[in-house]
């Protein structure tokens, strides 16, 4: 089993519906990110989470949400899809400092 | 606060060498560095903390110059699975949440 695992893998939706991704990761780390990246941006940071309670909002949070169900899960919600929320989002998470992140494989939405 | 990454893309035959450069505006407390492959995740390659060591991973290798606030990612002898998208990470401040540069994207040709 991959270390991070997002779901689903594609997704397509509609401009106006609520979309929730899902993250879960079995490296036992607290701290979990969420990142868009969309091509010659490089990586942009929504939102992150360095334990269970403690949620805090990157540089684009606008128009999204997070839920840190447990210490292994973290999803990202788009409360009403728009299509330049089109875009590949990746969960990454780490461990301490001095710790690469580990990105899961990604999931690729597409909002018509 | 976006770290500056150049080139923006490298053409490479097997065999040569390239170096990719991470510019910062701020100071540097640590620098990461991935690689990604089309259509894949980021997958970490290393990382250069303050006042550490140049460290190595293959034939790729890097640097940190606290001074001039820069990263340098150096491929040498370069093959064929080097190809793919590079990109340096930075923390902001001391913290540990990572800011992206734009990539530099490195293709090795036979």
């Amino acid at each position: 089993d991959a270390d991070v695992t997002q779901t689903p893998r594609n997704r397509i939706t509609k401009t106006g519906k609520r979309i929730m991704l899902e993250c879960s990761q079995t490296k036992g780390h607290d701290r979990m990110y969420w990142y868009r990246q969309d091509p010659g941006l490089g990586l942009q940071l929504i939102y992150y989470s360095f334990d269970v309670k403690d949620i805090n909002k990157g540089e684009i949070s606008d128009g999204y949400s997070v839920s840190r169900q447990a210490q292994a899960k973290f999803s990202l919600s788009l409360e009403s899809a728009i299509p330049n929320q089109t875009a590949l989002y990746f969960c990454a998470t780490s461990g301490g400092y001095g710790d690469g992140y580990t990105f899961g494989s990604g999931t690729r939405l597409t909002v018509v | 606060q976006q770290p500056v990454q150049s080139p923006q893309a490298v053409i490479l035959r097997e065999g040569e060498d390239a170096v990719i450069n991470c510019s910062s505006s701020k100071a540097l407390y640590s620098v990461h560095w991935y690689r990604q492959k089309h259509g894949e995740a980021p997958v970490f390659l290393m990382i250069l903390l303050k006042g550490g060591e140049q460290k190595g991973h293959d034939k790729i290798s890097a640097s940190f110059n606290e001074k001039k606030q820069q990263s340098s990612l150096y491929l040498t002898a370069s093959q064929l699975s080097y190809s793919g998208t590079y990109f340096c990470g930075l923390p902001y401040l001391n913290d540990y949440k990572l800011s992206f540069g734009a990539g530099t994207t490195v293709t090795v040709r036979a």
